[in-house]
């Protein structure tokens, strides 16, 4: 069965680098269509959608976020990582990467989520 | 920054039936299929339906979408306490280029 975990910091502080680690298993993201997506959720907020990668390389960001996000992915290792530079206290939230079925539009399998916490 | 405008939230006694409404424009739901995820307190957002009306293995059919226009709609049917989450729907956005979500409701079984 397909299994997504976040890995990654829980607390970074201002104007830092986020990494977080993507691990999936019972799929490939070298399988045409497949896609990898990252969310996040701010405590009691909405879910908001970051970036997706696709099985080829293509990439598409939220153009609010698009200056400070890099998504990539490492295909040997099952992992898909995304960075976000210049932290901020806003982007206090739970951090999820999904699964993006080939040829559809929907993310059907979701990771338990990471909780980063940005603060000084 | 939702694109997808839902309600807060809808309420109803154990039995009934609410219906969510999630509304967007040509580019998003007007062109692409919605779908919609439950997110039960403390817990990873499950996907619920997709293209616009199917179900994902185990999902009972107490839970139903469907679409028209720019609009879409999650219908539950035999609200259960376990129903009480948050829901979401969502869709690409073509014009865009970008994957978006709707403001979710909360729903409470009373």
């Amino acid at each position: 069965q397909i299994t997504l975990k976040e890995s990654g910091p829980t607390l970074v502080k201002p104007t830092q680098t986020l990494t977080l680690t993507c691990t999936f298993s019972g799929f490939s993201l070298s399988t045409s269509g497949v896609g990898v997506g990252w969310i996040r959720q701010p405590p009691g907020k909405a879910l908001e959608w970051l970036a997706l990668i696709y099985w080829n390389d293509d990439k598409r960001y939220s153009p609010s976020l698009k200056i400070r996000l890099t998504i990539t992915k490492d295909t040997s290792k099952n992992q898909v990582v995304l960075t976000m530079t210049n932290m901020d206290p806003v982007d206090t939230a739970t951090y999820y990467c999904a699964h993006r079925p080939a040829g559809w539009v929907y993310f059907d399998y979701w990771g338990q989520g990471a909780l980063v916490t940005v603060s000084s | 920054q939702s694109v997808l405008t839902q309600p807060p939230s809808v309420s109803a006694a154990p039995g009934q039936t609410v219906t969510i409404s999630c509304s967007g424009s040509s580019s998003n739901i007007g062109s692409n299929p919605v779908s919609w995820y439950q997110q039960l307190p403390g817990t990873a957002p499950k996907l619920l339906i997709y293209d616009n009306n199917k179900r994902p293995s185990g999902i009972p059919d107490r839970f139903s979408g469907s679409k028209s226009g720019t609009s879409a709609t999650l219908g539950i049917t035999g609200l259960q306490t376990g129903d009480e989450a948050d829901y979401y729907c969502g869709t690409w956005d073509s014009s865009l280029s970008v994957y978006v979500f709707g403001t979710g409701t909360k729903v409470t079984v009373l």
